[in-house]
């Protein structure tokens, strides 16, 4: 079993939806959590990071961190064709393995005009 | 202001073979890390350097090396290739001890071994 799963989907909406991205982890040392965007072609773009638990938004785009569920959450609001991409989740511990990110294994989205 | 390059962007090799990856970081950064990503998968954390030296590896053989330069560009080499190293290789960077907080990635490096 991978430390960090993520429904690759392919998940489809319709311009102007709230899109909910999910990753469930098992490793509970992770305390530093991230989100990238990866485009076709492209490196992943870190979109959010978070440390420990807790909510953090910037923009349309909000991260929610439960740890005690090891339930980590994007949320983006208004979704527009550009955001047609697959987001990956990331995890690290922290300490000695700062630097080492384990990432799941993306959902790929795509917003319809 | 350039973000990650590396080169070559596409790679083709044979079973057996070396290759070497070049990766230059992003301004002001000093930490590079390297990831291999399978089609369809996430990335996976081969190894990082500081300082030009290992800091941390992932589970990879030894047949995976780097090295960093004072300059803070690093190489990525695998000897012996397999059909099972086919991947977009990553090189991504972030300010020292800045990486639980997000690298910058470069576009990668795309390796076909035949």
């Amino acid at each position: 079993q991978k430390e960090v799963e993520q429904d690759p989907g392919p998940l489809s909406v319709p311009e102007g939806a709230i899109v909910s991205l999910n990753c469930t982890y098992s490793n509970s040392a992770f305390q530093y959590f991230m989100w990238y965007r990866q485009y076709s072609r492209k490196g992943p773009e870190l979109l959010m990071y978070t440390y420990s638990s807790g909510n953090k938004e910037d923009g349309r785009f909000t991260a929610q961190v439960d740890k005690s569920s090891k339930y980590i959450s994007l949320f983006i609001r208004d979704s527009q064709p550009s955001d047609s991409a697959t987001y990956l989740c990331a995890m690290s511990a922290g300490g000695t393995n700062a630097g080492k990110s384990t990432f799941g294994d993306g959902t790929t989205l795509t917003v319809k005009p | 202001d350039a973000g990650v390059t590396q080169s070559p962007t596409h790679l083709i090799k044979t079973r057996g073979q070396q290759v070497t990856l070049r990766c230059s970081p992003k301004s002001g950064h000093d930490t590079v890390s390297w990831y291999q990503q399978a089609l369809g998968q996430g990335p996976q954390f081969i190894f990082q350097y500081y300082e030009e030296e290992e800091r941390q590896r992932g589970n990879f053989p030894d047949r995976f090396s780097g090295h960093q330069f004072p300059n803070y560009s690093s190489e990525l080499n695998v000897n012996a290739l397999l059909l099972g190293d086919s991947a977009l290789y990553l090189c991504a960077s972030s300010p020292a001890l800045w990486g639980n907080y997000g690298y910058t990635f470069g576009s990668g490096t795309r390796l076909t071994v035949v």
